[in-house]
């Protein structure tokens, strides 16, 4: 069964600092992995993903995000926080085609994000 | 505009009488999921459908029914709805194989 664990329940940090939400992952096989946003009242907004490729992968509001196959992590990073970055961030992952859970999308329990001006 | 549409947003229930949330997506996608989310749980995995009439469980399924009659619509249905049904729920879909799914507004649920 795949699973994905997001260590920290909080991450605090100051406007301008930069900034990195950790998470880990068990998949059978490659894995496809997400991270998303969600602000108060809100539904979910997809940041990136990791499909194949370069480790490095560039999402939306300048986040970014590296994928560690050897420490199964995907943490995601900025190099400079905004207050408006305050909100609750989710890391997911799914099986590529062919996998035993392909189409099912893992969430980990989610991590808040505090940016302090 | 591509979209998932969930209706209601909110609902407030007795326990025992059946409801409907609907969803329905515009973009054609094969694959529709519903998750709920509950405080330091993030979101579990109710059910989700690989394609029309193709439907499988989740992590969560107990207490739930789905059905994929067409492609654009996913209705979960709660035939006997309980207070630990009360939740925060969303619909999602994708296109298989291509990563990146679009979430629903949410509904949120309260079970009284």
């Amino acid at each position: 069964a795949q699973s994905v664990a997001q260590p920290e329940d909080q991450v605090n940090v100051a406007e301008g600092n930069p900034l990195t939400v950790k998470c880990t992952y068990s998949v059978s096989g490659n894995p496809y992995l997400f991270w998303y946003v969600q602000y108060p009242n809100r539904g979910l907004q997809f940041l990136l993903k990791y499909i194949t490729g370069d480790n490095l992968v560039k999402g939306s509001y300048g986040f970014e995000a590296e994928f560690n196959k050897s420490q199964t992590s995907f943490h995601l990073k900025k190099p400079s926080a905004l207050v408006s970055d305050s909100a609750l961030y989710f890391c997911a992952v799914s099986s590529p085609p062919g996998g035993t859970s392909y189409g099912k999308l893992t969430f980990g329990q989610g991590t808040i994000l505090t940016v302090h001006p | 505009e591509a979209q998932v549409t969930q209706n209601p947003r909110y609902l407030i229930t007795v326990t025992g009488k059946k409801l409907t949330v609907t969803c329905s997506q515009n973009m054609n996608h094969e694959y529709m999921s519903w998750y709920r989310q509950d405080p330091g749980l993030g979101l579990r995995q109710i059910y989700y459908s690989m394609n029309v009439e193709v439907t499988d469980k989740g992590d969560v399924p107990e207490g739930y029914k789905v059905s994929r009659k067409e492609k654009r619509n996913f209705p979960l249905i709660l035939e006997s709805p309980s207070p630990n049904q009360t939740s925060l729920y969303f619909c999602a879909s994708s296109l298989l194989g291509a990563g990146g799914y679009t979430f629903g507004s949410g509904t949120r649920l309260t079970v009284v």
